[in-house]
């Protein structure tokens, strides 16, 4: 009931494409959920995240929806580029954060 | 601005020695820290996390132990090193929700022969 699952494991779009990346979670209790970007050799960096109070969040290129009687959400990168290509996970909290598996997104021109 | 800093950036060690790494924090007080591990291919997992000097939570029990000397300084050791304590180790912090990292630093690459 902890696991966030998230899915596709890679990813590759061309550049300009849509980059979609879902998540699922099973705890009710879950009320914050950030996405974090990875580059190969660094930390995750927080990209965006979302309060269940609201269906949709948007910081430019980057749009999480929320699905709370779906008990999904999802990232969206709207015109991928290439500099985009890095590891995504998604992650939900209470009192902890759970992460997600991961992403590995991949833009090619 | 607030950075945070991990050492060392790699690191490979034989089975059972011991193993100390060092996160510091610039350009905030009181922060809440936590340490993560990141195996191979893999999501990350909370080790340690600490809301103040000498408070320590522990998430998994293992052979690592952390401590907060400091109120911007956390470290990570173990006395004796197992193979599957090999990964990416990550440092974070926030001022928010104690359970919500917003800034992670560099890591270190530990590898365990």
């Amino acid at each position: 009931q902890q696991q966030v699952k998230q899915s596709p494991q890679s990813l590759i779009v061309q550049k300009g494409g849509i980059s979609i990346i879902n998540c699922a979670y099973e705890n009710t209790a879950f009320d914050y959920f950030p996405w974090y970007q990875q580059f190969p050799g660094k930390g995750p960096a927080l990209l965006i995240a979302i309060r269940p109070d609201v269906s949709e969040k948007k910081e430019g290129r980057f749009t999480i929806s929320f699905n709370k009687s779906a008990k999904q959400f999802s990232l969206h990168i709207m015109d991928s580029q290439p500099g985009d290509s890095a590891t995504y996970f998604c992650a939900a909290s209470t009192d902890k954060l759970i992460f997600g598996t991961g992403t590995r997104l991949q833009v090619f021109p | 601005s607030q950075t945070i800093h991990q050492w060392p950036a790699t690191l490979v060690q034989p089975v059972g020695s011991p193993l100390s790494l060092e996160c510091t924090v610039e350009g905030t007080s009181n922060p809440n820290l936590y340490w993560y591990r990141q195996a191979a291919g893999r999501g990350l997992q909370l080790l340690f996390y600490s809301v103040g000097i000498g408070q320590i939570s522990s998430e998994v029990p293992q052979n690592l132990s952390a401590s907060r000397p400091q109120d911007r300084q956390f470290i990570l050791s173990s006395k004796k090193l197992l193979l599957s304590d090999s990964g990416f180790y990550l440092c974070a912090w926030s001022v928010t929700s104690p359970a919500v990292p917003q800034y992670f630093g560099p890591g270190t690459r530990l590898t365990v022969l």
